[in-house]
């Protein structure tokens, strides 16, 4: 059981857009930055997203993040099937003292 | 280009000891957090602990009990150790770079450690 909540999966249309939702508490994202990753398949995880909405450099801006009280949201738009990946949303639990993560949402370019 | 490389055996039999190292090349291990995390087959990710390059760590409440980790500045290394292994603890071990302490940018490539007898 994660501490933060993603949806096991989304799909969408390639070429639209689709919205992944990361939901925590008051102790993790209420009070600290949230980072989004993307894993594809046998890979290691790679920086997407970090401070909630900022990019790393090389990340194209069809990437963005956004947050809301408890709650975090990673867009993608104009989706490519290279886009078929895992993503984790993870932040910093103050009451836990530690590193979290959400569970993963395996997302499906139809 | 920072880049970490884990290392150890792939193979750890249970109630034994799983020690793994991190080596960091392109980049000083000093002051920055380095984190260990792990991944059961199909299954999300699950962050070990940390260790600041003065020392300083942070675990796992679930894993604290049998976590311990370490830095060699002189090497540019951290590793951890986890004790006590079951079959539970199979699992793809990545070091990664956090940066101010708040996400992580660079990883490893990972080391899958498989616990049996």
């Amino acid at each position: 059981q994660s501490v933060l909540t993603q949806p096991p999966s989304v799909s969408a249309a390639s070429g639209q857009k689709v919205t992944i939702s990361c939901s925590g508490s008051s102790s993790n994202i209420g009070s600290n930055y949230v980072s989004w990753y993307r894993q594809l398949p046998g890979t290691a995880p790679k920086l997407l997203i970090y401070e909630n909405n900022k990019r790393p450099s090389g990340v194209p801006d069809r990437f963005s993040g956004s947050g809301s009280d408890t709650s975090a949201t990673l867009d993608i738009t104009g989706l490519q099937t290279g886009d078929e990946a895992d993503y984790y949303c993870g932040t910093w639990d103050s009451s836990l003292t530690a590193r979290v993560f959400g569970g993963g949402t395996k997302l499906t370019v139809l | 280009q920072v880049q970490l490389q884990e290392s150890g055996p792939g193979l750890v039999k249970p109630s034994e000891t799983l020690s793994l190292m991190c080596t960091v090349s392109s980049g000083s291990i000093k002051n920055y957090y380095w984190s260990w995390i792990r991944q059961t087959a199909g299954k999300g990710l699950e962050w070990i602990g940390r260790i600041y390059s003065s020392g300083d760590t942070n675990y796992n409440p679930s894993l604290k009990s049998r976590v311990t980790m370490s830095v060699d500045t002189s090497k540019n290394q951290f590793s951890v150790k986890l004790t006590s292994v079951t079959a539970a603890d199979t699992a793809v071990y990545y070091c990664a770079r956090e940066d101010n302490g708040l996400f992580l940018d660079y990883w490893g490539q990972g080391i899958l450690v498989t616990v049996s007898s």
